[in-house]
């Protein structure tokens, strides 16, 4: 049975300060693995998805890499801001529709 | 085009009514899905819709919760006699492909709901 876990549950920095979210799931028989961003009573916005074949994937300050063989995923955010402060999800896709979530990380960059 | 929307965005409801929740995917996206993320917890697989397949209902908690997909597009999560352990966000998402590498999903703002 797949399982996802995000560590740590909880992440306090301040501002400009470079960090690593961490995902990590038991079995490596994904499709792809995707980071969501849900900010407090909205719904997730995607961030990054990295599909099976890649290694990582890049969009502005974010970086998300995958490695299937030991299932980890990690999350890196550069120069954080304030505005980056919000729970930080990873979802692994098993094949077809199956999708399973991480508890989150939720995060708060102090200005 | 405009996003993944759901209506109401909160529901505060008593116990023993029946409620109905809506989605309304991206355009085009032929797969969609329903979650709950109760208070402190992940999210949690509740039924998908693919195209005009039945639908896979194998996360459905109980006989009380049903839903239905018209058209291939809008969706309607229905609860019956709601009880106080139903009180989640209610969270709708579609995607363009339904399987494979590359089925991102995209998630609506969601539908809280509250039983008293």
């Amino acid at each position: 049975k797949q399982e996802v876990t995000q560590i740590p549950a909880a992440l306090s920095v301040p501002e400009g300060e470079n960090l690593v979210l961490n995902c990590s799931f038991t079995d490596s028989a994904i499709y792809n693995l995707q980071w969501f961003r849900q900010d407090p009573g909205k719904g997730l916005t995607s961030l990054l998805l990295i599909q099976s074949s890649q290694r990582e994937q890049t969009s502005g300050r974010l970086n998300a890499s995958l490695d299937k063989s030991s299932g980890r995923s990690t999350l890196y955010i550069a120069a954080s801001q304030p505005g980056d402060s919000a729970t930080y999800l990873c979802a692994v896709n098993t094949g077809g529709f199956k999708t399973i979530f991480g508890a989150g990380t939720r995060l708060f960059v102090k200005a | 085009g405009a996003g993944v929307s759901q209506s109401p965005s909160n529901k505060v409801t008593e116990k023993g009514k029946d409620v109905e929740l809506r989605c309304d995917p991206i355009s085009g996206h032929t797969a969609l899905y329903w979650y709950r993320q109760s208070l402190g917890q992940g999210l949690e697989f509740l039924i998908y819709f693919q195209g005009n397949s039945a639908p896979d209902k194998s996360g459905l908690p109980s006989d009380r919760f049903s839903a239905e997909r018209t058209g291939g597009s809008v969706s309607t999560l229905t609860i019956q006699r709601t009880q106080q352990e139903d009180s989640a966000v209610y969270l709708c998402a579609s995607s363009l492909v339904p399987a494979g590498d590359y089925n991102e999903q995209f998630f609506g703002p969601g539908t809280r709901l509250t039983v008293l």
